[in-house]
């Protein structure tokens, strides 16, 4: 199994407080992904990474921003969060270097409150 | 337009009985991955079966298939002799290729219900 680690795991917060989410992967793999997954919308990509300082954005990338500046380390930060990033957070990663399939695995996910 | 498009919200099935989830999808890469994955009530993601844009054959997994119709751009999953452990959120994925880099995006999801 993929080593992807998700912190926090559950996050209350106020609206107009910054949060930062951190993903963490030992698998040294070169993609990495933030997803957010809301009722109706499944998943929809925010921002993603194809190497160290090297990242893109994602079809609903407003009102995020993303930093990797280890291969292990993906960090997506909400500036100033507001009540529609009220989501459930999803940090993937593809072995697509290793296996042609290029199959995501995810971490756990992150819930985020925002009040 | 929508690149996946899964048009059942919700479905319920007798245990045993055969499932086809729906999926259609849009690119113009000639060289794509189709996916589909599991989400339980427990929330993890877990990845059931993959199909190339050039495989030949259909892909199978145990009880999972995928009937790819590459001219009608659809990926439907076959789950043969459903068993309520079934019982999930199902999401069709489609995997492009563009200058080296490559994303995944995903249907809105099938809630798939067994019932005994």
């Amino acid at each position: 199994d993929a080593g992807i680690t998700q912190s926090p795991r559950h996050k209350v917060t106020e609206t107009g407080t910054p949060v930062t989410l951190r993903c963490h992967q030992t698998e040294n793999h070169r993609y990495m992904y933030w997803y957010r997954q809301d009722p109706g919308h499944g998943l929809r990509l925010i921002h993603y990474s194809y190497g160290v300082k090297d990242t893109d954005k994602g079809e609903v990338s407003d009102g995020y921003s993303v930093s990797r500046s280890k291969t292990e380390d993906f960090l997506l930060t909400l500036e100033s969060a507001t009540s529609s990033q009220t989501s459930v957070y999803f940090c993937a990663i593809s072995e697509s270097e290793t296996r042609d399939t290029g199959e995501l695995f995810f971490g756990e996910g992150s819930r985020l409150t925002v009040l | 337009a929508q690149k996946i498009t899964q048009t059942q919200p919700g479905m319920f099935v007798q245990e045993k009985e055969a499932v086809t989830l729906d999926c259609t999808y849009d690119t113009s890469d000639p060289s794509y991955g189709l996916f589909w994955y599991k989400q339980p009530s427990s929330g993890e993601m877990i990845f059931l079966i993959y199909q190339g844009s050039y495989d030949q054959q259909n892909a199978t997994e145990g009880r999972y298939s995928l009937n790819f119709q590459k001219a009608r751009k659809s990926a439907n999953l076959v789950i043969s002799a459903s068993q309520l452990g079934d019982s999930a959120m199902y999401f069709c994925a489609m995997r492009e290729r563009f200058f080296g880099n490559e994303k995944l995006t995903f249907g809105t999801g099938t809630r798939l219900t067994i019932i005994p």
